[in-house]
């Protein structure tokens, strides 16, 4: 009964190749959110989506894209991958208010050539 | 610059006993913690969380206990079993600056029999 599922699981890129990935839920939630998270750190937000209003964190590199065609999907696009991108990426979601339950994907494991 | 620490980054405990793992939060403006444990190929999932307004929330065996003054939060798991064996990830959000979820980095607990 997978809530937030997340395609690939992991996915090779080249250096400057542009790659996406895909996240899609079945809670029918408002919220969706995008975090990195490198080898040993915190998960950091990249941006969210309530509804179909984009927000994006002061520090998310323009390398970093979003698009949400509708309420159940939720990509993220990298333009051109730097070794540094090589990372988790989570998805979440959550019903609505920050103080929802947030319910993260399995993640997809982003390796950089 | 991390605005939640957790200092422990791994920890052992016998089957039976008292987990406590800690957290320590710099922003005094965050208002609303949580705990996420994480299993190994698995997204985080919800634990348990307390507002600001309290400083104690019990779930079965999982008690959070915040000290607002110390800006210290703790996860006691009782008693520790080996299913517990995941790592803990501490959050914390401000309430009014949107929907930002601040991560630590994680500490890996392991239950042995």
């Amino acid at each position: 009964d997978a809530m937030v599922i997340q395609n690939p699981r992991y996915q090779v890129t080249q250096f400057g190749k542009p790659v996406t990935l895909s996240c899609s839920q079945t809670l029918n939630h408002n919220v969706m959110y995008w975090y990195q998270q490198k080898s040993s750190q915190a998960p950091k937000l990249l941006f969210h989506y309530y509804d179909k209003d984009f927000n994006n964190e002061a520090d998310t590199p323009d390398n970093f894209q979003s698009r949400r065609p509708n309420t159940s999907f939720c990509f993220l696009d990298i333009r051109s991958p730097g070794l540094g991108d090589a990372a988790m990426y989570l998805c979440a979601t959550s019903r609505d208010s920050f103080t929802d339950t947030q319910y993260f994907g399995p993640g997809t494991r982003l390796t950089v050539l | 610059d991390q605005q939640v620490k957790q200092n422990s980054p791994s920890l052992s405990v016998q089957e039976g006993r008292i987990s406590i793992l800690n957290c320590d939060y710099t922003n005094s403006m965050f208002d609303y913690f949580l705990w996420y444990k994480k299993y190994p190929a698995e997204g985080p999932t919800f634990l348990i969380s307390i507002s600001s307004i309290k400083d104690k929330n019990e779930d079965g065996r999982f008690t959070v206990f915040l000290n607002k003054s110390a800006k210290h939060l703790s996860l006691h798991i009782v008693p520790s079993q080996p299913g517990d064996s995941a790592v803990y990830f501490c959050a914390a959000e401000n309430s009014n600056s949107g929907y930002a979820l601040n991560f630590g980095k994680g500490t890996s607990l392991l239950v042995t029999p």
